[in-house]
């Protein structure tokens, strides 16, 4: 009963420094999606992925890339990370265009010093 | 810039009231309103998803009604206890990969 994994759940960088945030899913989904959520806002998309192979741009794509390694997962990567990075970010999945709701993973909540 | 608004932001009633919140939305481009329970240190998970106008879901003690000709949605949480105490969120969908999450309703029940 996993659903979507996300690791890690917490992390500390300091500016300039990268990381990748994992994401997986194992019910056999199309879509998988990268949001962040920020205190006032509203859950904003960073990138999607349509299905295997093709990635898109969301609503706030700057400073991040994506990788979809396969059917079950999608990474998101951080290449030098800023304090306006700061946010607690949720990869999701959905059978196909997200029309029938999405499965959220458990967040992973970064801070950037 | 598509805007979707939740009111109130947060309300507090006591065990037993039962209790409603708002998501607004434009009432053009419309293909489905979800929402969402969000509790606390976990992720969303889906409650409804709303495609017709005049649709009426229901789960439990919860409920919801769509009027997309106005650009509304209702929530209604009947005979509230304390493990309904969540953020409930609204999302707005216009087509695929359009996804546009209101901010929220954070409810707190008090036992």
């Amino acid at each position: 009963n996993a659903g979507v994994t996300q690791t890690p759940k917490f992390q500390v960088l300091k500016t300039g420094q990268s990381m990748t945030l994992q994401c997986a899913q194992d019910m056999n989904h199309n879509s998988m999606y990268w949001y962040r959520q920020d205190p006032g806002m509203g859950l904003r998309l960073i990138y999607y992925s349509a299905s295997e192979g093709t990635t898109d741009k969301g609503e706030v794509p700057n400073g991040y890339n994506v990788s979809r390694l396969n059917k079950r997962e999608f990474s998101l990567r951080l290449e030098s990370a800023a304090p306006s990075q700061t946010s607690v970010y949720f990869c999701a999945s959905s059978p196909t265009g997200g029309h029938y709701g999405y499965t959220f993973g458990s967040g992973t909540r970064l801070t950037v010093v | 810039i598509l805007n979707v608004e939740q009111s109130p932001q947060s309300l507090h009633v006591q065990e037993g009231d039962s209790t409603n919140f708002t998501c607004s939305f434009p009432s053009s481009n419309f293909y489905a309103l979800h929402w969402y329970r969000w509790e606390t240190a976990k992720s969303p998970e889906a409650l409804f998803v709303m495609t017709l106008n005049g649709d009426e879901k229901k789960k439990g003690r919860i409920s919801a009604t769509l009027n997309t000709k106005e650009g509304y949605s209702y929530l209604y949480i009947k005979g509230s206890q304390p493990e309904d105490s969540a953020t409930y969120l609204c999302a707005f969908i216009t087509g695929t990969y359009k996804y546009i999450f209101g901010t929220g309703t954070r409810l707190k029940v008090l036992a």
